[in-house]
């Protein structure tokens, strides 16, 4: 069946540093593939997504590439901010599914 | 406009007691999900309704629980007999229709804990 394998947390990183949380997938066919964020105390948000090969999704500086030939979608941030303490799950969606299959999420905290 | 909303935020129950989860999606979204989020996982699939009827049930664990969508719109996720395994954040999302192109967005969640 299908699954995603995230970078295991948690991540602690300074204000401004570079960020990468892995991603790997195994699915049927091509799926699509997304971040969702969740801050302390609030629920699940769209962080970006992308639908077919070498798409890039983007959204609030971070950016995440669609690796048909790795089965990856890597989830990266030039210069983290605080605010961008959070956990962040990766998912997908495959075939005719029509519900996420999500990963099992890796907890940023970054520091001032 | 309003996000989805789901009613308790938190529910305390005793084991083998029934349960209700009810969940009010963005106004006119036809697909609603839900799934189950235990402690330091992610998200797991348990059903999905497209209008009315529940088009996918295979993520429910067991024949205990149960959910509804009479109307197309409000959804109620059942629990029977509870058990202390069932605690856990309940959580639904809606999108506009279904299949991967459309985003999904999600509640707050109902932290069910079962004694």
């Amino acid at each position: 069946g299908d699954s995603v394998t995230q970078m295991e947390g948690p991540v602690t990183l300074s204000e401004e540093a570079f960020l990468t949380i892995n991603c790997t997938y195994t699915a049927t066919g091509y799926p699509s593939l997304f971040w969702y964020v969740q801050y302390p105390g609030e629920g699940l948000q769209l962080l970006l997504k992308a639908t077919k090969a070498d798409d890039k999704g983007s959204n609030k500086g971070f950016e995440a590439t669609y690796r048909k030939e790795t089965t990856s979608f890597h989830l990266e941030k030039g210069s983290v901010q605080v605010s961008d303490s959070a956990v962040y799950f990766c998912a997908l969606i495959s075939g005719s599914a029509r519900q996420l299959t999500f990963g099992s999420g890796t907890q940023l905290t970054v520091l001032p | 406009g309003a996000g989805v909303s789901q009613t308790p935020s938190n529910k305390v129950t005793e084991k083998g007691k029934y349960v209700e989860l009810r969940c009010d999606p963005i106004s006119g979204h036809t697909a609603l999900y839900w799934y189950r989020q235990s402690l330091g996982q992610g998200p797991e699939f348990l059903i999905y309704f497209q209008g009315t009827g529940a088009a996918d049930d295979s993520g429910l664990p067991n024949d205990r629980f149960f959910a509804v969508r009479p109307e197309g719109s409000v959804s109620t996720l059942k629990i029977q007999r509870t058990e202390r395994g069932d605690s856990a954040v309940y959580l639904c999302a809606s999108s506009v229709t279904s299949g991967g192109a459309s985003t999904q967005y999600f509640g707050p969640g109902t932290r069910l804990t079962v004694l």
